[in-house]
């Protein structure tokens, strides 16, 4: 049982460059989150969603795109790297829609130049 | 929109000390969750609470939901290396959305 999978590990980008951060779990939970985390700052919601084609934003959503085609996976796309957007990377799932544990994945470093 | 702010930012202890990280929200939370982070981990669920006024126990972990269910504390009895690490704070407010709190950072001197 891998739990929340995360890919890459680390990224460097240049400014304007675009990537997709991948995130997979084999839970069968129905929450899936994005967060981030800058030093000082905790982690800061970006999207979530609670089921396969429902998504919403969460505190920073500006320049991030998110979509839950399956359960099992919720990418999270930048489309235009800015500097702003260097941060390690979280995703959080949970098995039920509005309570319970949030199991977190190992985290993507991206560095943006 | 909803917050949960968290203090102190962070705390040095000699080991055998206690440790307390308080978490307030400026509105009612429906539930509040800790978490705790190992340098260069992710973080991990220690324990969710519910019901106001609610005290649970994990052997030196002591967590406290308040009254109003708008704060929240975790203290930890006799400090050990092992508990180095950020805690946070999570709550939600009757939605979906889970936020969290800055964190505190402990740092514990053997």
């Amino acid at each position: 049982n891998a739990g929340v999978t995360q890919t890459p590990k680390f990224q460097v980008l240049k400014t304007g460059q675009s990537m997709t951060l991948q995130c997979a779990q084999d839970m069968n939970h129905e929450y899936m989150s994005w967060y981030r985390q800058d030093p000082g700052m905790g982690l800061r919601l970006i999207h979530y969603s609670v089921g396969a084609g429902i998504t919403d934003q969460g505190e920073v959503p500006n320049g991030y795109n998110v979509s839950r085609s399956t359960t099992e996976d919720f990418p999270l796309r930048l489309l235009s790297a800015a500097p702003s957007q260097t941060s390690v990377y979280f995703c959080a799932s949970r098995r039920v829609r509005n309570t319970g544990e949030l199991f977190f994945g190992e985290g993507s470093r991206l560095t943006v130049l | 929109g909803q917050q949960v702010m968290q203090i102190p930012q962070y705390q040095h202890v000699q080991e055998g000390e206690d440790f307390t990280t308080y978490c307030n929200s400026s509105t009612t939370l429906s539930n509040i969750q800790w978490y705790k982070q190992r340098p260069g981990g992710h973080p991990v669920f220690l324990i969710q609470l519910v019901k106001s006024g609610e005290v649970k126990k994990q052997k030196r972990l002591t967590f406290q939901f308040g009254e109003a269910k708008k704060n929240s504390s975790l203290h930890i009895t006799a400090t050990q290396t092992t508990d180095v690490g950020t805690y946070f704070c999570a709550g939600q407010t009757g939605g979906f959305k889970t936020i969290f709190g800055a964190g505190t950072r402990l740092f514990v001197k053997a």
